[in-house]
């Protein structure tokens, strides 16, 4: 089982609808969660972190669920902009080790 | 503002070359570390350093060597290359305080023919 899964996609969805993405992680001991964006060609880019008790970031809300171990991202209102392959970050262990699910592309259609 | 910098962007080497890309940041960051990102495959980490002087292996480190001489610093050398480490690069950093956000190169992309 890998250590961070997501769903590859592509989620294809009109202008103004609300998306939702799940990434599963493996290792109970993880601390840190993360969404990244990353669009064609480019670098990652951090979209938001994901705290326990849930976060939201304008249209963007992220939610942990420790029991499940899951993340998952939610955007609301989508944009043509929000075109792009969203990532799920994992942190664990005293150095650092980040692992990167292998992302979940959605592309937003007038 | 530059943040990290990574190059060259593009390169094209023969099977059996050696080659270093090159990653500097400017935000006196601890941690540094090289990803390669292969369709289907995400983000895959082959070294990473966490200060000057230390660096340790990731999941996929054979073929590459790192060093870390300065904080600012971290350059990943391909050793023989091979048609295998075909691929898109990306240098990280990132602080080990508050979020621990990792900021990103633009990425090089290399191809090995």
């Amino acid at each position: 089982r890998k250590e961070v899964e997501q769903d590859p996609g592509p989620f294809n969805v009109p202008e103004g609808a609300t998306v939702a993405f799940n990434c599963t992680y493996s290792n109970s001991a993880s601390q840190s969660f993360f969404w990244y964006r990353q669009d064609c060609r480019k670098e990652p880019k951090l979209l938001m972190s994901v705290y326990s008790s849930g976060n939201e970031d304008g249209r963007f809300t992220a939610q942990l669920n420790r029991a499940s171990q899951y993340i998952s991202l939610l955007i609301r209102d989508s944009k043509l902009s929000d075109s792009a392959t969203y990532l799920c970050v994992v942190r664990s262990g005293g150095y650092q080790k980040v692992t990167f699910g292998t992302g979940t592309k959605l592309q937003v259609i007038p | 503002n530059a943040g990290v910098t990574q190059t060259p962007k593009f390169q094209v080497l023969k099977t059996g070359q050696s080659m270093t890309l090159q990653c500097a940041q400017d935000m006196n960051h601890e941690y540094m570390s090289w990803y390669r990102q292969d369709p289907g495959m995400g983000l895959r980490l082959i070294h990473y350093s966490v200060g000057a002087g230390i660096t340790d292996q990731g999941e996929v480190p054979n073929g590459y060597n790192v060093s870390r001489s300065t904080t600012e610093d971290f350059p990943l050398r391909l050793l023989s290359a091979a048609p295998s480490q075909t691929s898109v690069y990306f240098c990280a950093s990132s602080s080990f305080t508050g979020t621990t956000e990792a900021f990103f190169g633009q990425g090089t992309r290399l191809t090995v023919v």
